[in-house]
């Protein structure tokens, strides 16, 4: 299996604040690459689909960057509705695999 | 807009066979991949397995022995079977939609998700 990690695990930012997320594969997976918000209680939602491409709908502060075994994710000015946690995700191979997640809190 | 609909029992004791259905309303059911995501409380997201419209089925082979994914394209249902459930299969279970352009990986709509949880 490809193993996805995250980093930070959970991070704290002011709003306005520009918040960066960063994924890395185990092994090369191109770009088949995804990001997604879960609040709580909620399913998770879809923000980016191959590491770059804004799905429809998604505010245009957040983006996708990476190829590889290297992704970013960014949120350009944190907005207090961003307050979830986001999960990177990989569907080069199956099965398909999720990072462990990044929370995202206002400080 | 399309819409997944699940449901299913919510309280099962070990040994006992899950079984969730998910019903899609709106779009194209042939024109892509359906999925069973789960979630274990305060943890990550694990894929279960997908099928599509023909019953081609793939599975997480962490689970694979355990697992049965079908479909039933009369009424755009599709449905999860978890044999000989225990402690370790407490989770929230999500229905996805999967579409993508070689593998059908980017899952753009999800149910509502359903906490089965397994107590003796």
């Amino acid at each position: 299996d490809i193993q996805m990690t995250q980093s930070p695990s959970s991070l704290s930012a002011s709003v306005g604040d520009r918040v960066t997320i960063t994924c890395q594969a185990s092994q090369d997976i191109t770009n088949y690459l995804n990001w997604y918000q879960q609040k709580p209680g909620k399913a998770p939602k879809l923000l980016i689909y191959d590491a770059s491409n804004l799905e429809t709908g998604v505010p245009s502060r957040f983006s996708g960057s990476g190829s590889g075994t290297d992704f970013t994710f960014t949120i350009s000015s944190l907005q207090p509705e961003d307050i979830a946690t986001y999960y990177c995700q990989q569907y080069d191979n199956p099965p398909f695999t999720f990072g462990p997640g990044t929370r995202v809190d206002i400080k | 807009q399309v819409q997944l609909q699940q449901w299913g029992a919510g309280l099962l004791k070990p040994s006992e066979t899950l079984s969730l259905t998910c019903t899609v309303y709106g779009g194209s059911f042939s024109d892509y991949y359906w999925t069973w995501i789960r979630q274990p409380p305060g943890k990550g997201l694990e894929w279960i397995g997908e099928i599509n419209n023909i019953g081609s089925t793939k599975y997480n082979p962490s689970l694979h022995s355990r697992v049965t994914i079908s479909a039933d394209t009369s009424k755009n249902q599709f449905s999860l079977k978890v044999y000989s459930v225990a402690a370790a299969d407490t989770a929230v279970y999500y229905c996805a939609r999967g579409s993508g352009r070689f593998y059908q990986g980017v899952f753009d709509n999800w149910g509502q998700g359903t906490l089965v949880t397994v107590s003796s």
